[in-house]
């Protein structure tokens, strides 16, 4: 039943070690997204991809990268870990065909990404 | 800039309790809008939309006043389960605009 799957759900790295996390959907939505959420924030998006258009938010840093290879599948990758990368890593998809607003989002479980 | 403002919270009521919260956006050009529930540690899920001039489901009351830019949200007889941060989301093109949420306890 599982619609948008995380892997892995913890993930500890070193300072500076690169990192990649994965998300993958079973729902054949057109659009994925990145957030990033510390403790009693909201969730702040990194990016998305609008099928394979990638979109970038102007101040997500250089140090997050993503790849989306197919319609199932997107990578979220950390060059560099910094302490203040440590956070919840959540991954989301939409079904969006009308360009200018958005169909409900669907998270997966996320990754909490320990930075030591 | 574009964003989304709630009352932190938390907000502690007893069960059977009826709460409200309210959600303010900055963006006019928000088309759609959310409630989302989160459990700590956990991800967002969706509770409900808010289309046009709201809606109802079950114990939640969600409406919009676009010309105040504002959202609402109703819980009536509130149980333990409910207890939970509550965010508020304004969408349009193609990303969604969250805030940081209202913590809701609500104790026996």
């Amino acid at each position: 039943d599982a619609m948008v799957i995380q892997n892995p759900r913890y993930q500890v790295t070193q300072f500076g070690k690169p990192v990649t996390l994965s998300c993958s959907q079973t729902l054949n939505h057109n659009v994925m997204y990145w957030y990033q959420q510390k403790s009693s924030q909201a969730p702040k998006l990194l990016f998305h991809y609008y099928d394979k258009d990638f979109n970038n938010e102007a101040d997500t840093p250089d140090n997050f990268q993503s790849r989306r290879p197919n319609t199932s599948f997107c990578f979220l990758d950390i060059r560099s870990p910094g302490l203040g990368d440590a956070a919840m890593y959540l991954c989301a998809t939409s079904r969006d065909d009308r360009g200018y607003s958005t169909d409900t989002q669907y998270f997966g479980p996320g990754t909490r990404l320990t930075v030591l | 800039r574009k964003e989304v403002e709630q009352d932190p919270g938390p907000f502690n009521v007893p069960e059977g309790a009826t709460v409200a919260f309210n959600c303010t956006y900055s963006n006019s050009a928000s088309q759609s809008f959310f409630w989302y529930r989160q459990d700590c540690r956990k991800e967002p899920k969706l509770l409900m939309s808010v289309y046009s001039s709201g809606n109802e489901d079950g114990r939640f009351t969600a409406q919009l006043n676009r010309a105040s830019q504002y959202i609402s949200l109703l819980i009536r007889d509130s149980k333990l389960s409910d207890s939970a941060t509550y965010l508020c989301v304004a969408s349009g093109y193609s990303t969604l605009t969250f805030g940081k949420g209202t913590m809701l306890l609500v104790s026996p």
